[in-house]
């Protein structure tokens, strides 16, 4: 069975500081990946994408990759309160299939 | 384009009802998901079309689930008959074939089966 990992949390950070997220997955076979914000009540946007080994940086927000550890984290620099939400990982599999994980809340705090 | 349109919003039915969830994909899309989500599972997929063909539909929880896929701009999901526990929140998305693409995430119908 494909599975993705994520610490449920909360993650509580103060404002400010660097929040780090982590995901790991079981497909080996898993070429890109997904990292979604999702608010209380509204559905899942994408903050960014991966598929390289490495990290790759999109504003405050930093995916790493590693695959040879089956590994995914997602760091947002200076974080603030509007960051507070639930961050989903989602891993696409064999056949275009996008399995999630079961997401990690972050709670920033003023 | 509109984005991933879902109807109802909101759907409060009795058990033992059938329940019908309407999806319209963006345009152009070759995939559409049907996800569910609760606060116990997380987002879990049910089924995935590829050019309206079902390609993976071992999420189903049971028979009492179906999807169709008619056409390119429509798919249903249907509950027959409903449970309490399948109270939740239903997410339809679509993305192209184009590789590394993120799936758009309609506004989801959430249902309570009473």
């Amino acid at each position: 069975q494909k599975e993705v990992e994520q610490n449920s949390g909360p993650l509580s950070v103060p404002e400010g500081a660097i929040a780090s997220l982590n995901c790991t997955y079981s497909d080996r076979g898993s070429q890109s990946f997904f990292w979604y914000r999702q608010y209380s009540g509204k559905s899942p946007e994408l903050i960014m994408f991966i598929y390289s080994n490495g990290d790759k940086e999109d504003g405050r927000f930093t995916a790493q990759l590693n695959k040879a550890s089956q590994y995914v984290s997602l760091l947002i620099r200076d974080s603030q309160p509007s960051d507070s939400a639930t961050y989903l990982c989602a891993v696409n599999n064999a056949g275009n299939m996008l399995t999630f994980g079961g997401g990690t809340r972050l709670m920033v705090k003023p | 384009d509109a984005g991933v349109i879902q109807s109802p919003r909101h759907e409060v039915t009795e058990m033992g009802q059938e329940v019908t969830l309407r999806c319209k994909p963006i345009s152009g899309h070759d995939y559409l998901f049907w996800y569910r989500q609760t606060m116990m599972r997380g987002l879990e997929l049910l089924i995935y079309f590829n050019n309206n063909v079902p390609i993976d539909d071992s999420g189903m929880p049971e028979d009492r689930f179906s999807a169709k896929m008619p056409n390119a701009s429509f798919s249903t999901l249907k509950i027959q008959p409903s449970e309490p526990r399948d109270s939740a929140v239903y997410f339809c998305a679509s993305r192209p074939f184009t590789e590394n693409t993120e799936a758009f995430f309609g506004q989801g119908t959430r249902l309570t089966v009473v």
